[in-house]
């Protein structure tokens, strides 16, 4: 059974980092497309990151040059590395799995507040 | 502001049908697969409909999807009072090489 259990938000001060985790189990994320989406309070989806098999990285302009994709595969553990964060990062991320071209398999979240 | 273009609610009775639009552009919806996503309050989004128009396992065929050019539409038929939620419909967007998703849709089941 595929699951992913994101780990790692919490309260952080404005420009700050944080690591976020997603461990997976049931599929190697080494082998599949995986994404971060977000969801800021009462907004809708917002795509953050991607990262491929072959290890091609994407990221959405609002987060290009802060944030950082990757992965471990000896942990079968997707990462999502936060630098320079701002209050508008305050979200709930969740890591996704695909399923041909879409997003099949998402985890339960883990929720990052910025503030002072 | 989204790159795909959602009505932000819409609406119908227990047991009637439903559409709802997702329009984009040639870079994204006119080239690549839609999918589309259903997220009940407090949950994560969960995949409803892939590669414009298939379900995967489990979801019931009340729910469909089409594509027609630069634009895509949901249709729930048999509405149920569990059918509230908000829906998303997302793709690529080859020109700006980033995943784009619409700004959701509120369905109400009065």
């Amino acid at each position: 059974e595929v699951q992913l259990v994101e780990s790692g938000g919490g309260l952080i001060q404005p420009g700050g980092s944080l690591r976020l985790s997603c461990a997976a189990s049931g599929f190697s994320v080494s082998s599949n497309y995986m994404s971060w989406v977000r969801q800021a309070p009462g907004k809708g989806l917002e795509w953050v990151s991607v990262i491929y098999s072959d290890g091609t990285t994407h990221y959405a302009d609002s987060v290009k040059g802060r944030f950082t994709i990757s992965r471990d595969s000896s942990k079968n553990t997707l990462y999502l590395q936060m630098d320079s964060l701002r209050a508008e990062d305050t979200a709930v991320y969740y890591c996704a799995r695909d399923h041909s071209a879409g997003w099949g398999y998402w985890g339960q979240g883990t929720l990052v507040t910025v503030s002072s | 502001q989204s790159v795909l273009t959602q009505p932000p609610s819409v609406s119908a009775a227990p047991g009637q049908k439903v559409s709802i639009s997702c329009s984009g552009s040639s870079s994204n919806i006119g080239n690549n697969y839609v999918s589309w996503y259903q997220q009940l309050p407090g949950t994560a989004p969960k995949l409803l409909i892939y590669d414009n128009n298939k379900r995967p396992s489990g979801i019931p065929d009340r729910f469909s999807g089409s594509k027609s050019g630069t634009s895509a539409t949901l249709g729930i038929t048999g509405l149920q009072t569990g059918d509230e939620a908000d829906y998303y419909c997302g793709t690529w967007d080859s020109s700006l090489s980033v995943v784009v998703f619409g700004g959701g849709t509120k369905l109400t089941v009065l």
